[in-house]
């Protein structure tokens, strides 16, 4: 059975630090991950998605790896902005016994300090 | 992107009372759509997936007579949580899938607090 892992919980860093977000997954047999942005009672907004041939993906100041054989992403974000704080969430997407169903990490609440 | 929509965006309702909360895609149609509940400061856990004109796959431990899922069309499935008690209390956010765009494209809706008095 699948199980992703997110760490930090929490994290909390003054504007302008570059931080790392991470997350593991205990079956590398995925069709791909993805990133998502949490704010507040509000839905999941997607960041990035790595396929499973990808090793990274980056947009603006984000940027996502992915080692799919360890089982471990990494999420980069660059020069941290007050905006950015909210809950980050990782899930991956497992080969159907059935459907295909995203499975998601535990998050990490990150609060960027003006 | 795809847009997916959800009614109502919160809801409160006495305890013992039927809540229905709509999930729609807008702009494509969706042969299957997936539930998830999510819990105060925790992860989305999935609760059902949705194929259009056919019964509903619940995941491990999900009551489907609590939780009834219907997808009458391609375009919109709707979850009715059943004599909802306080602990039926969480945030509901539906996703779609669209057709021909890979395994990978979900669109996710903007959820549904639903509160139980």
């Amino acid at each position: 059975k699948q199980e992703v892992t997110q760490i930090p919980a929490a994290l909390s860093v003054p504007e302008g630090e570059n931080l790392v977000l991470n997350c593991s997954f205990t079956d590398s047999a995925i069709y791909n991950l993805q990133w998502f942005r949490q704010d507040p009672g509000k839905g999941l907004t997607s960041l990035l998605l790595i396929q499973s041939s990808q090793r990274e993906q980056t947009s603006g100041r984000l940027n996502a790896s992915l080692d799919k054989s360890s089982g471990r992403s990494t999420l980069y974000i660059a020069a941290s902005q007050p905006g950015d704080s909210a809950t980050y969430l990782c899930a991956v997407l497992n080969p159907p016994s059935g459907t295909y169903k995203y499975i998601f990490g535990t998050g990490t609440r990150l609060k960027v300090l003006a | 992107g795809a847009v997916v929509s959800q009614h109502p965006s919160r809801v409160i309702c006495k305890s013992g009372t039927s809540v229905k909360i709509e999930c729609r895609s807008l702009d494509f149609q969706a042969t299957t759509m997936f539930w998830y509940r999510q819990f105060p400061k925790k992860s989305l856990m999935l609760m059902a997936t949705s194929n259009e004109g056919s019964k509903a796959t619940y995941e491990q431990g999900v009551e489907k007579d609590k939780f009834l899922i219907n997808h009458a069309s391609l375009t919109l499935s709707t979850l009715t949580v059943t004599s909802a008690h306080p602990e039926d209390s969480s945030f509901y956010i539906c996703s779609a899938r669209e057709p021909g765009q890979g395994i990978d494209t979900q669109y996710f809706g903007p959820g549904t607090r639903l509160t139980v008095l």
